[in-house]
């Protein structure tokens, strides 16, 4: 079946850093990928998708590559805000209807 | 518009008591889910109907769990009777028909917050 494994969290960076989320996963055929983001108190909303191989997600500065030959989706952005505070999930969806999603990662930054 | 709406989104009860949980879709989606979050599981799909029919109930846990589609603008979750273990933050989202067919983004509510004593 389709699973998605995403970096352990929680991750804490101070402000402007470098942040990259790993996300790699496992699935049949050619499955869309995303990335969604729950800000505290809220539900999950769509941050990015790809949905073919080499295709390229981006919004709010951050970026996500469809890599096909490594089965990931890693999230990157080059210099984090103390805003970008959140949880972010990976998820797939493939052949069914259905989104499978990662366990989430807890990003906190710091000023 | 007004986005996915869900009520009431916090709710309080005790063991064995029957909890109904609401959702009204953003006008004109076709597809309608419902989740679960805890700490422990991490996000769950429960079930989710298309066009108002239930197309996949595999997630729902046990019986004690019910839901229905009466129209295209309301659905509710039913748990009946409840237990401390199904606190969690329920969430309702819908989507679009995507161009290829199947569900398009899922635009989630902002949840209920469900804590059973």
């Amino acid at each position: 079946g389709n699973s998605v494994t995403q970096m352990e969290g929680p991750v804490t960076l101070s402000e402007e850093a470098f942040l990259t989320i790993n996300c790699t996963y496992t699935a049949t055929g050619y499955p869309s990928l995303f990335w969604y983001v729950q800000y505290p108190g809220e539900g999950l909303q769509l941050l990015l998708k790809a949905t073919k191989a080499d295709d390229k997600g981006s919004n709010k500065g951050f970026e996500a590559t469809y890599r096909k030959e490594t089965t990931s989706f890693h999230l990157e952005k080059g210099s984090v805000q103390v805003s970008d505070s959140a949880v972010y999930f990976c998820a797939l969806k493939g052949g069914n209807e259905k989104l499978t999603f990662g366990t989430g990662t807890r990003l906190t930054i710091i000023p | 518009d007004a986005g996915v709406i869900q009520s009431p989104r916090h709710e309080v009860t005790e063991m064995g008591q029957e909890v109904t949980l609401r959702c009204k879709p953003i006008s004109g989606h076709d597809y309608l889910f419902w989740y679960r979050q805890t700490m422990m599981r991490g996000l769950e799909l429960l079930i989710y109907f298309n066009n108002n029919v239930p197309i996949d109930d595999s997630g729902m846990p046990e019986d004690r769990f019910s839901a229905k589609m009466p129209n295209a603008s309301f659905s509710t979750l039913k748990i009946q009777p409840s237990e401390p273990r199904d606190s969690a933050v329920y969430f309702c989202a819908s989507s679009l028909v995507w161009a290829s067919g199947g569900p398009d983004e899922q635009f989630f509510g902002p949840g209920t917050r469900l804590t059973v004593l």
